[in-house]
């Protein structure tokens, strides 16, 4: 199975800031690479497919950049709304697998 | 806008059977266009896949939960359905069904999630 690792597991930051993400994968995926939020309580929601490919209806202000093994995450300026969990997933092959989790918290 | 429903018991004893089905509302389940799957979150926020079917009765399952896991689909009906055999207190977690991408493997959407617990 491809294992994937997220750093941090826990962010505090304040509305207005940058916020990056990373997940590592322990082999290469090309760009089969998904991002999604979970607000407590909810479902998880895609942001990004493809790597880097914004799901539909998703805010600019998130965007994926990556390839092979490392994969970002970036929130250009963080809204109140941002303030969730994000998990990563692989879609090289199956099993399918997620990423351990990144809580973004308030300062 | 597509929207997908979980529902079944939410409290299972050990060694039994947990049963669950997700209707979908607003696609076409015939469509091919995409697998539908079952995603567990354990407790402590860990996401594993469980499966997927496909329109036709395809499947795959994670190799984790092969020998207890089986998946259904009822296209008359627009559900889909999850079997675990022999279940654990390890098995306690929220379930979800999701629509998976072809191309693609992503989810969405998902579910609201059900809680399944396993207790005696």
């Amino acid at each position: 199975d491809i294992q994937l690792t997220q750093s941090p597991s826990f962010l505090s930051a304040s509305v207005g800031d940058r916020v990056t993400i990373t997940c590592r994968a322990s082999q290469a995926i090309s760009n089969y690479l998904a991002w999604y939020q979970q607000q407590p309580g909810k479902a998880p929601k895609l942001l990004i497919y493809a790597a880097s490919t914004l799901y539909s209806g998703v805010p600019s202000r998130f965007s994926g950049s990556g390839s092979g093994t490392e994969f970002t995450l970036t929130i250009s300026s963080l809204q109140p709304d941002d303030f969730a969990t994000y998990f990563c997933q692989q879609l090289n092959s199956n099993p399918l697998t997620f990423g351990g989790g990144t809580t973004v918290e308030t300062k | 806008q597509v929207q997908l429903q979980e529902s079944g018991p939410g409290l299972v004893k050990p060694s039994q059977t947990l049963s669950l089905t997700c209707t979908i509302f607003g696609d076409s389940i015939i469509s091919g266009g995409y697998y539908w799957s079952w995603i567990r979150q354990l407790p402590g926020k860990g996401l594993e896949w469980i499966g997927y079917v496909y329109y036709n009765g395809n499947t795959y399952y994670n190799p984790s939960l092969k020998s207890r896991v089986t998946i259904s689909v009822d296209t008359s009906r627009k559900q889909f359905s999850l079997r675990l055999t022999s279940v654990t207190a390890a098995d306690t977690a929220v379930y979800y069904c999701a629509r998976e991408g072809l191309a693609y493997n992503w989810f969405d959407p998902w579910g609201q999630g059900i809680l399944v617990t396993v207790s005696s």
